[in-house]
């Protein structure tokens, strides 16, 4: 069971290039999510796609984009990186249970991360 | 303010002692989730373990335990029977709002470095 699957895990850019990561689920789950992990910052949530065709800013979005290609599939864009970008970059994914006011677990699992450096 | 605080930059603990790993929490909302993650060396977030705010009962996952203080907003996490495998970054984080909403999100504290000596 693959899970949540990041590509590629290392990645080394020059400033002012683009570049795509790339995120697949194999677990059914409605919602996906990007975040980034800086040093003494814990993780920071950059997008999030609640259910397929849908997605939405998290709190720190500036300088990125995020496509929900399909149910499986959450890809995050840098389209002109900056060394302020370097970064390692996780994706999770969550399902839902069933009712609407049950507090349920709901768990976010992470794929096992990108590291990105922006020279 | 900060949503989620963990005030132990890092800790080392002989083996096969217990550790008590710290977290509070700033929230309005009654209905709210807490979720310790694992972060190896080898960089992958592992979940350990989650408590709902309305859970009367401290959760337990092995030899993982959620000290949970509704009233002080103290979420700490013990393990028990330490082990060298242990040695890793500790995350506290927090979801607010009921949970079947796709939207709602984890808040991240900064983490705890466990260094389990032999």
């Amino acid at each position: 069971n693959a899970g949540v699957t990041q590509t590629p895990k290392f990645q080394v850019l020059k400033t002012g290039q683009s570049m795509t990561l790339q995120c697949a689920q194999d677990m059914n789950h409605n919602s996906m999510y990007w975040y980034r992990q800086d040093p003494g910052m814990g993780l920071r949530l950059i997008y999030y796609s609640a259910s397929e065709g849908t997605t939405d800013k998290g709190e720190v979005p500036n300088g990125y984009n995020v496509s929900r290609l399909n149910k499986r599939e959450f890809s995050l864009r840098l389209e002109s990186a900056a060394p302020s970008q370097t970064s390692v970059y996780f994706c999770a994914s969550k399902g839902t249970s069933g009712g609407v006011f049950r507090l349920a677990k709901n768990i976010q699992y992470f794929g096992a991360g990108t590291r990105l450096s922006v020279l | 303010a900060q949503k989620i605080t963990q005030t132990q930059p890092g800790m080392f603990v002989q083996e096969k002692e217990a550790v008590t790993l710290d977290c509070t929490y700033d929230t309005s909302d009654q209905s709210y989730g807490l979720f310790w993650y694992k972060q190896p060396s080898s960089g992958e977030m592992i979940f350990l373990i989650y408590q709902g705010s309305y859970d009367e009962q401290n959760a337990t996952e092995g030899r993982y335990s959620l000290n949970f203080q509704k009233a002080r907003k103290s979420a700490n996490l013990v393990i028990s029977a330490s082990q060298l495998g242990d040695s890793a970054m500790y995350f506290c984080a927090m979801r607010e709002g009921i949970s079947n909403f796709g939207n709602e999100k984890l808040t991240f504290g900064t983490g705890t470095r466990l260094t389990i000596i032999p």
